[in-house]
């Protein structure tokens, strides 16, 4: 079955620090993996990986997907307050099982003044 | 606002009872999900839709819960004889699929009490 596995589940750091966030991923004629923002609703969207080694940016924020592997990290440097939420990971794939979006657990990031 | 968007925001209702959720999608998307998430956990895959059709029902999904795509456009979600277990947010979201794949966008979810 696939499955999306995250780590880890939480962490609490102080602003200004840099976190990286874990994501290891088995899914079935994968496509991409995507990163999201949960803060007290619906997760926000963040990255969408499909290529191996190659970094997107946003700011603060940036991802890498290594498809040898299997798993893809988030990086946020400079943390704020702001950051605080959870982070989820999912796999995308070629129209197999549960929809073919498939999300880890999260991890919820905590992030004090 | 062309995003997502579910109804109602919450919902509190007594055990046995039926609810309907709706969603409506991002008007282009052909594709849409839903999901149900507790505290603490990712998004659950409950169902999906590609266009009118429901393509796969999570092994989750008793037979009190029922999904409909009428017309391939809003989407509606009962669940029947609600069970305190039942108690989560409820998500949908949407995407376009085909030769231009988008991510899934989400809805503000609509959150589920069962007293």
């Amino acid at each position: 079955e696939d499955k999306v596995v995250q780590s880890p589940l939480s962490l609490v750091v102080h602003e200004g620090d840099t976190v990286t966030l874990n994501c290891s991923y088995e899914v079935t004629n994968f496509r991409s993996l995507l990163w999201y923002k949960q803060e007290k609703k619906a997760p926000t969207f963040l990255f969408m990986l499909t290529s191996s080694g190659i970094e997107k940016k946003s700011g603060r924020l940036s991802s890498i997907l290594d498809k040898k592997e299997l798993f893809s990290i988030l990086n946020i440097t400079a943390t704020q307050t702001g950051d605080s939420a959870v982070y989820l990971c999912a796999g995308l794939n070629y129209g197999g099982s549960q929809g073919n979006l498939i999300f880890g657990k999260g991890t919820k990031l905590s992030v004090k003044p | 606002d062309t995003g997502v968007s579910q109804d109602p925001r919450h919902k509190i209702t007594k055990r046995g009872q039926n609810v309907t959720f709706r969603c409506d999608p991002i008007s282009e998307h052909n594709r849409l999900y839903w999901y149900r998430q507790t505290l603490g956990q990712g998004p659950e895959f409950l169902t999906y839709f590609q266009n009118e059709a429901q393509l796969e029902k999570s092994r989750l999904l008793s037979d009190r819960f029922s999904a409909e795509r009428p017309k391939g456009s809003f989407s509606t979600l009962e669940i029947q004889r609600t069970e305190q277990g039942d108690s989560a947010m409820y998500l949908c979201a949407s995407s376009l699929t085909g030769t231009l794949n988008t991510e899934a966008f989400f809805g503000q979810g609509t959150r589920l009490t069962v007293v």
